[in-house]
This record gives C-alpha cells, sequence and structure tokens, in this order.
C-alpha cells in the first residue's frame, strides 16, 4: 500500500535558524497536504499542493511539491517560538478501484529554543 | 472556518466497560468524517472512514466490532469503544472533510484512559 516517509523526526534549532521537513510517498499522488500540531492541540490544516512543481508561501513558510509529485518539502524562514510544533504532511492517492486515501507522514517535531 | 468537535475531551473507564465519543461538524456538512488513533509522539492512525448512511470502512488491523462507527447525520459521527481494555487508551481524533478527501478539520481529541 500507499507509504508517505516523513524525515527528520525532529528537529531542535535556535530562534531565528532555518528549518525543512521532508516528505517521500511510495506512489504518485494527487495532491499532498501539510498540517500543524502544537504540543497538546490537534492537527490544523496549512496547505495543500496538487500541481508538479507547485511552489506555495504562507509568510515565513514555503511549500514545495515534487515534480514527479511524489516527494514535498516545507521550509520555514527564520523560526520564532510560535513555530514550534509537530509538522505533518499527508498524501492522497488512488488506493484502487477509484477510491484515494489520505496517508499522512510521521510528522516532525520542531523545538525552538529562544 | 470550518470547525469541527468532539465529546468528551477526555474520559476515564473501567476496563470492560464502552465509551461512545461524538464528533460534530457545527458549521458545515461532512459527507464523510474520518477516526485516527494517534499515540503520544507519534503520528496519526486512521482507523476508519465514516460515510454518512453507509457502513463505515475500517482499516486494515481495525477490528470493526471493537470500534462501531455511526454516521447518522451530515453532521454526526459517532465512534464506540466496546467492552474497553487499557491497551485502547489513546488520544482519538476525528476529523471532517467539506469535500470527500480534500483538506480535512479536525476535532480536538478525546482522551481515553482505561483503567
Amino acid at each position: 500500500g500507499q507509504q508517505v516517509m516523513q524525515i527528520p523526526q525532529c528537529q531542535h534549532v535556535q530562534e531565528g535558524e532555518d528549518f525543512t521537513t521532508y516528505c517521500n510517498s511510495s506512489t504518485t499522488l494527487s495532491n499532498i497536504q501539510w498540517y500543524k500540531q502544537r504540543p497538546g492541540g490537534h492537527p490544523v490544516f496549512l496547505i495543500q499542493l496538487v500541481k508538479s512543481g507547485e511552489v506555495k508561501k504562507q509568510k515565513r513558510l514555503t511549500f514545495q511539491f515534487g515534480e514527479a509529485k511524489k516527494n514535498s518539502s516545507l521550509h520555514i524562514t527564520a523560526t520564532q517560538t510560535t513555530d514550534v510544533g509537530t509538522y505533518f504532511c499527508a498524501g492522497l492517492g488512488n488506493s484502487g478501484g477509484g477510491n484515494y486515501k489520505l496517508t499522512f507522514g510521521k510528522g516532525t517535531l520542531l523545538t525552538v529554543n529562544p | 472556518g470550518a470547525v469541527v468537535s468532539q465529546h468528551p475531551s477526555w474520559v476515564i473507564c473501567k476496563s470492560g466497560t464502552s465509551v461512545k465519543i461524538e464528533c460534530r461538524s457545527l458549521d458545515f456538512q461532512a459527507t464523510t468524517m474520518f477516526w485516527y488513533r494517534q499515540f503520544p509522539k507519534q503520528s496519526l492512525m486512521l482507523m476508519a472512514t465514516s460515510n454518512e448512511g453507509s457502513k463505515a470502512t475500517y482499516e486494515q488491523g481495525v477490528e470493526k466490532d471493537k470500534f462501531l462507527i455511526n454516521h447518522a447525520s451530515l453532521t454526526l459521527s459517532t465512534l464506540t469503544v466496546t467492552s474497553a481494555h487499557p491497551e485502547d487508551s489513546s488520544f482519538y481524533i476525528c476529523s471532517a472533510s467539506l469535500a470527500g478527501v480534500g483538506e480535512q478539520y479536525f476535532g480536538p481529541g478525546t482522551r481515553l484512559t482505561v483503567t
């Protein structure tokens, strides 16, 4: 079945440093979604990428979807303490029979030292 | 934005009892809702996909007789953990989608502790 791998598992940075998390799918995706879960909270939708090679920005966050639609990345420029949390990617893939399934990566836990 | 509520927020129950968790979409109709389980510091494990008016689709390895899902209306899905055991203790989160498998809006989760 479809697998979505995400690295790194966790990363600790100093405030102001950049951060990147990477997501790789075993199969070609229809779209990829990114979510953020604050400690003790629930996942919150950030963005969805659909097109091959698509790049989207949200303030200091840059999201990329690979040309082959099998990988994606989230880059945060100049991290702040408010960026702390676990970032999940979720890939939408064809699970057969005309059905689609969203598979979450294991997430990357970001901690920021002020 | 789309808001999803979950009730209760946390529950402690004795081994052998059943627990029902409700998931409601407050400001939109959700034909599809999803139930996840999350262990500490781990990812979301999809348990089942709940479609209004039809039987839920369970993921491999999830016992449908133990985790009963009912999606009686376009705004409510329930998960009942039957004959709960300590190993069922976990964080259960539901989500709802406006359009099938589009972006998902998550509820705040339910912390279940079985003693």
